[in-house]
């Protein structure tokens, strides 16, 4: 495996179900990204990541818990969801977490919430 | 604050066209990244390039070729003799010491489709 990987590439659940999504780089980087692309707005960052410990959360509801137990793989554990939650959630990692390292992007999961 | 804009949501070209993607941004650092990416409908966003705001030389890459121009604060992107499989959604993106160290800020994308 080369990149970014995620798993599952598509999930549908109940708004009670408890899912995990997975996210694995191969790259060696330090930083990991969570984002989230719904239809018709821009790429929302949820969560970053580097070296194993959250440098951001952004105002992201707890029903998203991200995990992160080593420096090539990060989790986002979904429970209790909304409809609303629907869209592409997308992982990424960058070699740092600072301005000037380009992020490169897994193929995300496709959510759908019913 | 910071801000781009991708003005046109969907471009639509026959094969063979030149169509250039155009971006604008707003920082008030001077120092700065900005970064093109395509989201094929497989999902995932390809790394086309990155520019930092000291280097306005502008790139050409293949078919592809990038003209950043601080003056207008534009980086728009061309792609020359379009082909059907660059049909996608195209990001531009900005990063600066403003916006928080590791945060990418994104335009609305613009929706490419090449047609045959």
């Amino acid at each position: 495996e080369t990149g970014v990987t995620q798993t599952p590439r598509h999930l549908v659940m109940g708004m009670t179900n408890k899912k995990s999504l997975k996210c694995e780089q191969h790259l060696g980087h330090n930083a990991m990204y969570w984002y989230k692309q719904s239809a018709k707005k821009p790429l929302e960052l949820m969560f970053v990541y580097s070296l194993e410990e959250r440098v951001e959360n952004n105002s992201v509801p707890s029903r998203f818990s991200p995990e992160c137990p080593n420096s090539s793989h990060l989790f986002l554990h979904l429970h209790t969801l909304q409809p609303e939650d629907s869209a592409l959630y997308l992982c990424a990692s960058s070699q740092d977490p600072i301005p000037q390292e380009t992020q490169y992007f897994g193929p995300g999961t496709r959510l759908l919430v019913l | 604050a910071q801000k781009v804009t991708q003005a046109q949501t969907e471009i639509s070209v026959v094969e063979k066209e030149d169509v250039t993607l155009d971006c604008v941004y707003e920082t008030r650092d001077t120092t700065y990244y900005l970064f093109w990416y395509k989201q094929p409908p497989s999902g995932e966003l390809v790394f086309l390039i990155r520019r930092n705001s000291f280097d306005e030389q502008n790139e050409i890459s293949g078919r592809y070729s990038w003209n950043f121009q601080k003056s207008t604060s534009s980086f728009n992107f061309t792609i020359t003799a379009s082909q059907v499989v660059d049909s996608a959604v195209y990001f531009c993106a900005l990063s600066d010491a403003t916006s928080g160290t590791y945060k990418y800020i994104f335009g609305t994308g613009t929706r490419l489709k090449v047609l045959a």
